[in-house]
């Protein structure tokens, strides 16, 4: 199973840019790197998913290097209610292979 | 928007009885899943289904069964909770297809065994 690790916090003010690695040694070929978001007493919720190189939605970048064993998920210019829990999911649905490990999360606090 | 409803936020229960959660979701969706959340912890798994009838466990199912009669309903049962089983549990869904690892995620259920 792919274990993944993360920083368990990270401290940034409004208006930086933040970057929050994952790393996932044992990477298997069909998996694909999800990130998510988790308010207090709400369910995670989907940001964004890559499988190598770069993707990039309106909310957030995802990087992949080649050797696909980390993820950084770069969040630009945040605001306060990006105060939240990051969670990395490496894994896949794909028949014969359905192992789907999250991270532990990481707590992001932004401050004024 | 994709609705992943859990029928409880919040149960207490007395250690012995047998606990169903529900979970339904509403964009048919094939696979479904159960994870637990304990501080420290993260997300861990315990069951998913990819159709109606069939599941797989996870990495943490003892003590834990399921059922998916219907392909939007899928229930998590505690046969006999006991007080290690208090914890979040979330419920989750996605799609088969090139979007099949984005899962969606219920509020939560807030379970406590006495």
């Amino acid at each position: 199973l792919a274990k993944t690790t993360q920083p368990i916090s990270m401290d940034s003010y409004e208006g930086q840019e933040v970057n929050i690695t994952c790393s996932h040694n044992n990477i298997a070929t069909n998996d694909y790197i999800t990130w998510y978001q988790q308010f207090p007493s709400q369910g995670p919720r989907f940001i964004i998913q890559g499988y190598k190189t770069k993707v990039t939605n309106e909310v957030a970048s995802l990087f992949i290097p080649a050797d696909r064993k980390s993820s950084t998920l770069s969040l630009p210019r945040v605001s306060l209610s990006d105060t939240a829990v990051y969670y990395c999911l490496v894994g896949s649905m794909d028949t014969g292979r359905r192992a789907l490990t999250f991270g532990s999360g990481t707590r992001l606090q932004v401050q004024p | 928007d994709v609705k992943v409803t859990q029928s409880s936020r919040y149960l207490v229960k007395r250690t012995g009885e047998k606990v169903f959660l529900e979970c339904v979701q509403d964009m048919d969706h094939e696979n479904m899943f159960w994870y637990r959340q304990d501080p420290g912890l993260g997300l861990r798994l315990i069951y998913f289904s990819y159709d109606v009838k069939m599941k797989e466990k996870g990495d943490i199912p003892e003590g834990y069964s399921v059922s998916r009669e219907k392909k939007e309903r899928f229930s998590l049962i505690l046969e006999s909770a006991s007080t290690n089983q208090t914890s979040m549990y979330l419920c989750a869904s996605s799609e088969s297809g090139y979007t099949k690892n984005i899962q969606y995620f219920g509020a939560g259920t807030r379970l406590s065994v006495l």
